[in-house]
């Protein structure tokens, strides 16, 4: 079964950082671009980028082109998603979520993680 | 852009519901996806390649459409698809998602 499993919820004061980890099983995790989706408190869906772990191939939204890296640690079947100087309004759930076919890029995200909540307050 | 109409759709059990999703500019099918989000969930792929639903999906849901405009009908609302849906599209490499409608059961 497929799953991914991020890392908690974070407190973060605005000008800060924060990575974000996303770590799925097996298959369902090298071969497949993995990205990165928020949505903020009552609003809709906002790609911000995505990566295909076996070949470390990096897709970004250009809104957060300089300010985002996606990453990925195959011996951890694991990816990354960093956020610099966080603003106030980048409070959102962010998830992770698995394309829905092998080497494939947003055909449809098929497997989401259960989602972080990063809040950012002075 | 994509653009999702109506904002909020009403409708009674078994009553067919039908959303739309309309792009600024034309969309491959390849690149055209429906999802379903319930309050406190995260999104449920339904349909994918505008018009392939995904693992476990029922088939009272289906998607239909092409270059600009698309479909995701659901034949006989249930309660339990109450919830927002939303389109998804992709360009040039930039993913793009509509600002969902949200439906109601009378």
């Amino acid at each position: 079964q497929v799953q991914l499993v991020q890392s908690g919820a974070e407190m973060k004061k605005p000008g800060s950082s924060v990575k974000v980890s996303c770590t799925g099983s097996g298959d369902a995790f090298s071969n497949y671009f993995i990205n990165w989706v928020r949505q903020a408190p009552g609003q809709g869906l906002e790609w911000m980028g995505g990566i295909l772990p076996i070949y470390a191939v990096v897709k970004d939204a250009q809104k957060f082109r300089g300010r985002v890296s996606i990453t990925t640690d195959e011996s951890t079947s694991t990816v990354y998603m960093e956020l610099r100087s966080l603003r106030p309004d980048d409070t959102a759930v962010y998830y992770c979520a698995r394309d829905v076919r092998r080497s494939t890029f947003a055909y449809g995200f098929d497997h989401w993680g259960q989602g972080t909540l990063i809040a950012v307050s002075a | 852009v994509l653009t999702q109409s109506p904002g909020t759709l009403s409708l009674s059990p078994g009553e067919r519901a039908t959303l739309s999703c309309r792009a600024s500019q034309s969309v491959s099918t390849t690149y055209l996806a429906w999802y379903q989000q319930k309050p406190g969930q995260a999104p449920r792929l339904l349909i994918y390649g505008a018009s392939n639903r995904a693992t476990g999906i029922p088939d009272r849901f289906s998607g239909s459409g092409s270059g600009t405009d698309f479909t995701l009908t659901i034949t006989r609302v249930e309660r339990e698809d109450v919830a927002v849906y939303f389109c998804q599209q992709c360009t040039s490499s930039q993913v793009t998602f509509g600002q969902g409608t949200k439906l109601q059961i009378k």
